[in-house]
């Protein structure tokens, strides 16, 4: 069975801090796809990004990097010099990389709130 | 384009009635998935259509049914509410393929008293 634990419920942090969400899965799968996701107040779920299993190079992307690792099956997501736009809750999410029964298993969320 | 639509984005509703909701996919987008999002269960996976066929489906009652479109829209039907099923209710669409990202809408929030 699939899991992912995101075991930091809240986080809060003073802007322009870094921050680091933590998200660890579990899978038998040997190829998979990993995701986060943004919800900020308004409800809606944003893409954030996403990693293949095979493919465990950390990506940049302006403020915001990914540390894929499969030893340790973790990944996290860092926010440099975080702003008050960043708070929202952020959802890591597991999914098999085959075809038929796909859907996203989602962690509990980690609640960030940034204070100006 | 246009991103996921859902309507209504709230709804009250007395226990005991029913309730259909709606959502839209992004354009050219073939699967539609619905997910419920819930303070004590998270997000859960109910069902997700392709191709006016459902392909997969979670682990929820049988009250809860949904059904797509030759156009991809698809809409939820929850049958004899229940207090429990207050939930955001959260649609997904994907280009079709198991391998595409699902991007979702902005929910509708369903309040059962």
């Amino acid at each position: 069975a699939q899991k992912v634990t995101q075991a930091q419920t809240e986080i809060s942090v003073v802007e322009k801090e870094d921050v680091t969400l933590d998200c660890v899965y579990e899978t038998r799968d040997t190829t998979y796809y990993l995701f986060w996701y943004k919800q900020p107040p308004s409800g809606e779920l944003v893409f954030l990004i996403r990693r293949n299993s095979f493919d465990e190079q950390n990506e940049i992307s302006g403020r915001y990097s990914w540390n894929f690792q499969k030893s340790t099956s973790s990944f996290n997501f860092t926010i440099t010099a975080s702003q008050v736009v960043d708070s929202a809750v952020y959802f890591c999410a597991l999914s098999e990389a085959r075809p038929g029964n796909t859907p996203l298993v989602f962690g509990k969320g980690t609640r960030l709130s940034v204070i100006a | 384009k246009a991103g996921v639509t859902q309507t209504p984005r709230y709804l009250i509703k007395t226990r005991g009635q029913q309730v259909t909701l709606s959502c839209s996919p992004i354009s050219g987008h073939r699967s539609v998935s619905w997910y419920q999002q819930t303070p004590g269960q998270g997000l859960q996976f109910l069902f997700e259509y392709f191709s006016e066929t459902q392909r997969n489906k979670g682990n929820f009652p049988g009250r809860f049914s949904g059904r797509q479109f030759s156009n991809s829209r698809s809409e939820m039907n929850v049958s004899t509410l229940e207090l429990g099923d207050s939930a955001l209710y959260l649609c997904a669409s994907r280009g079709g393929t198991w391998a595409d990202t699902q991007y979702f809408g902005p929910g509708t929030r369903l309040t059962v008293l």
